[in-house]
């Protein structure tokens, strides 16, 4: 059972706009450490689009955004396009277990 | 561009000692948090442990497992001892940018069968 909580799958339709949310606690995100997210393509490694809650690192088109509040933190993606079909993992730091902690993974299909 | 190659046999017998290297290119082995991180198959994302100039492991395989770091050579190694069938996983080596994870730079993984 992972630490952090995501939908299994989510989607939507060309062109929508959809979002992913992690659920964790008071001993992750909510003590206010970051969260990431990632991307993983099938077949491939996971690769970095969100780091510091809310910042995309070049190259990632300004279609994904992350977002952080509370014990919650979540991933958007507008204009979804059906190359973002993929998995997607949120990660964090727990200080309870003293070590990198990911979300059980949501699978983004593109109707 | 950094660049990370995993090294190492890709079946190993249950009850034995699961190896691997990571090859570390256009970036010094000396900074950052160097992890590996393992998904079985269908499974999601495990991290496993870091190594700087200290290490830091998941608790839940803390008593099986070693990572280590050759600066002469700018490669860091995993290893698992104790295998089963459960440890059978792609196993990714990773760049991290804190304690905290931002894994920014990933190798292709390594699929690892514990089998007899």
């Amino acid at each position: 059972q992972s630490v952090l909580t995501q939908p299994p799958s989510v989607s939507g339709a060309p062109g929508q706009r959809v979002t992913i949310s992690c659920t964790g606690s008071n001993s992750n995100i909510g003590a206010d450490y970051d969260v990431y997210w990632y991307q993983q393509l099938p077949g491939t490694a996971p690769r970095v689009l969100i780091y510091d809650n809310d910042n995309r690192p070049s190259g990632v088109p300004d279609r994904f955004s992350g977002s952080k509040s509370g014990t919650s933190a979540s991933l958007a993606i507008t204009g979804l396009q059906a190359e973002d079909e993929a998995d997607y993992y949120c990660q964090s730091y727990d200080h309870s277990l003293s070590g990198c902690v990911f979300g059980s993974g949501t699978k983004i299909s593109v109707l | 561009q950094v660049h990370l190659q995993e090294s190492g046999p890709g079946l190993v017998k249950p009850s034995e000692t699961l190896s691997l290297t990571c090859s570390v290119s256009n970036a010094s082995i000396s900074s950052y948090y160097w992890s590996w991180i393992r998904q079985s198959p269908g499974k999601g994302l495990e991290w496993i442990g870091y190594v700087y100039w200290s290490v830091n492991y998941n608790p839940s395989l803390k008593s099986r497992v070693t990572l280590s770091i050759d600066t002469s050579k700018n490669q860091f190694s995993l290893r698992l001892n104790s295998v089963t069938a459960a440890d059978s996983a792609v196993y990714y080596c990773v760049r991290g940018r804190s304690n905290y994870g931002d894994f920014d730079y990933w190798g292709q993984g390594t699929l690892v069968t514990v089998s007899s």
